[in-house]
């Protein structure tokens, strides 16, 4: 069964940076495409952006939202995708998921990591 | 920005059919897919490109797309399909979520 770690979540001031691993499993990482995907409190779903597999391209895309802040990477070598995030603001508050898009949609998703943006 | 609209709630009995829909401008032009989440859960994808069903997945989750709405049909709905279920589709190459509907069995 694919399994999809996240971990880095935390407290951090507005303005501030964090770095959010996934750390993958049980499937062949460089060939999938990752993405992240955040779920603020008590709100929907909301696309942060994706990673293609370095066999495509390594291409990445990102949501009108985090564009210019944030910046998705991976290191195949580890199986592990991150998600590097500047210039954080109170809205950036919530839930990241990693998830594979395999199928057509994301397909697996991990167990999220909280990230807290408060002065 | 692309838009996906969603009921915020919809009610259903225990045995019957629930209907879900998801409307976007000409949505029915590109694939659209849906995801259960439970409280305190991951989301779980329920039906892919249109239609299909993952591994796993009950045959009582169905899915349709055409013209500007897709549908999640659940058919012989069972309390634990009590959920928020969110559609997902494409705008070019950006993904785009619905705002969710929460699904009650009562």
């Amino acid at each position: 069964e694919v399994q999809l770690v996240e971990s880095g979540g935390g407290l951090v001031k507005p303005g501030g940076s964090l770095r959010l691993s996934c750390e993958a499993s049980r499937f062949t990482f460089n060939n999938a495409w990752m993405s992240w995907v955040r779920q603020a409190p008590g709100k929907g779903l909301e696309w942060v952006g994706r990673l293609k597999s370095e066999t495509e391209g390594g291409a990445t895309g990102y949501g009108a939202p985090v564009r210019g802040r944030f910046t998705i990477s991976r290191d195949d070598s580890k199986t592990t995708m991150f998600l590097q995030m500047k210039r954080l603001k109170t809205e950036d508050t919530a839930v990241y998921y990693c998830t594979t898009e395999r199928l057509g949609g994301h397909d697996h998703w991990g167990q999220g990591t909280l990230v807290i943006v408060s002065s | 920005s692309y838009d996906l609209t969603q009921p915020p709630s919809v009610s259903v009995s225990p045995g019957q059919t629930a209907s879900i829909t998801c409307s976007g401008d000409k949505l029915g032009d590109t694939y659209a897919c849906w995801y259960q989440q439970k409280p305190g859960q991951s989301p779980v994808l329920v039906i892919y490109q249109d239609s299909k069903r993952p591994s796993g997945i009950p045959e009582r989750f169905s899915g349709s797309n055409s013209g500007n709405t897709a549908t999640l049909t659940i058919s012989g709905t069972q309390a634990m399909d009590e959920a928020d279920y969110y559609c997902q589709a494409w705008d070019i190459s950006t993904v785009v979520f619905g705002g969710g509907t929460k699904l009650t069995v009562l």
